[in-house]
Parts: structure tokens; C-alpha cells; sequence
């Protein structure tokens, strides 16, 4: 079965400070991760893509296979990125849906 | 980007009625739409794969009958709600996959928040 776990309902850093939201994943084949962000009253939509291995907004996420993770790190957070992050897995092949974790909340103090 | 547009983006009906939620890819053709549903404070949970020409994929639970789902051209998909109760009452999110793309990247409609009496 495929599943999604973000530990952290909640996370509260300063602005400045290193940030990582963590995601685990079960999946028995090869999958596609992904994170999303939905700012206040905005839609969800995408962050980055693993096999993109992009730095967006100075986020980045490295597919850990061994660890079976897919943690999101910036090393100095901006109160912009006050939002809520889910974590998502979809099957390289074959059905294209996603499986989200539960979301982080991630607030940023001034 | 990719735009997806949902309507209405909320919706208050009597218990009993159906409803109907429309999903939209602006400028791009999507073979492939999604539809979830989203409780308050908790995650996306998906609801149905809906594929042009073809009858929508459930997910386990989901009841085909009270979640009609649609899929008549390449940028449009609808779902009604049917018969609908109190319990039903959550906010309904779509999704489209942009047929050109090589990845399984989704573009996100704004969801349709559902009140049911």
C-alpha cells in the first residue's frame, strides 16, 4: 500500500532559521514525490518535484530511497513561507494519482 | 501556468437535492482529472479518477452512485453529489493533469465548499 506521513502537524520557527519538514513514504516500486504548499485562502499547488531536483523559493528535497524520505529544508526561513505543506507520492507507472500526507503547518515568527 | 477552475466555489442545498460541481482546465487539455475531498484540518483524500471518454476509477469507499462523476470532453469534469445529507458537507477539490506533460505533476482547482442542511 502506498502511505504518506508527515510527523509534524504543527511547526513554528524563527525567521532566519533553518527549517526541514519531514516526509516518509511507503511504496513497494518506484514512486514520484512530490510537495505542495497552500498559502492563506489560495489553492494548493505545486513546491517541487524530486526527479526536477529544483530549488524553488530556496527550498530544496533530496529522495532519500534507503530512508524511504522526502524531507523539504531551507536553510533561512521568511515569514513568506508561513503555509501548509503536504507531501505527496504518485506511481511512476501506471495510475497517476497522488497520495498526500497529512500536511505540515508551518508558521514563521517575525 | 496551467489553470484550473472549479464551480460554484460554494454551495449551501437542502438535504435530499443533488448538487453539481464543475472542474475546468483553462488552457490546456486534460485527459485526466482527479477529485478529492478535504475535511476540515485534514488532508486531500481522493475521491475518484476521472478519465475523458471513459467510466471515473473510484478509490475503496467511495460510493459510485452518490458521487457521479463525468468526464465529457478534454477540459471538463463534473461531479454531483447526489441525494445528498449533512455528512456529505466538506470541501470538494479537483485536480487536472495536463495531457502534454511527461510527469504526474496535478494543477489544483480553488474547491468547491459544500453545506448540506
Amino acid at each position: 500500500a502506498q502511505r504518506v506521513t508527515q510527523p509534524e502537524k504543527l511547526l513554528s520557527v524563527f525567521k532566519g532559521a533553518p527549517v526541514e519538514l519531514k516526509c516518509n513514504y511507503s511504496y513497494s516500486g518506484s514512486p514520484e514525490l512530490f510537495w505542495y504548499v497552500q498559502y492563506s485562502r489560495q489553492r494548493l499547488q505545486l513546491l517541487l518535484r524530486h526527479i526536477s531536483r529544483e530549488s524553488i523559493k530556496g527550498f530544496t528535497a533530496d529522495l532519500n530511497k534507503g530512508e524511504t524520505s522526502f524531507h523539504l529544508k531551507k536553510p533561512f526561513a521568511q515569514e513568506e513561507d508561513s503555509a501548509m505543506y503536504y507531501c505527496a507520492l504518485s506511481p511512476i507507472q501506471g495510475a497517476q494519482k497522488l497520495v498526500f500526507g497529512q500536511g505540515t503547518r508551518l508558521t514563521i515568527n517575525p | 501556468g496551467a489553470v484550473v477552475s472549479q464551480h460554484p466555489s460554494w454551495v449551501i442545498c437542502k438535504s435530499g437535492t443533488s448538487v453539481k460541481i464543475e472542474c475546468r482546465s483553462l488552457d490546456f487539455q486534460a485527459t485526466t482529472m482527479f477529485w478529492y475531498r478535504q475535511f476540515p484540518k485534514q488532508s486531500l483524500m481522493l475521491m475518484a479518477t476521472s478519465n475523458e471518454g471513459s467510466k471515473a476509477t473510484y478509490e475503496q469507499g467511495v460510493e459510485k452512485d452518490k458521487f457521479l462523476i463525468n468526464h465529457a470532453s478534454l477540459t471538463l469534469s463534473t461531479l454531483t453529489v447526489t441525494s445528498a445529507h449533512p455528512e456529505d458537507s466538506s470541501f470538494y477539490i479537483c485536480s487536472a493533469r495536463d495531457a502534454r506533460s511527461g510527469g504526474n505533476e496535478q494543477f489544483f482547482g480553488p474547491g468547491t465548499r459544500l453545506t448540506v442542511l
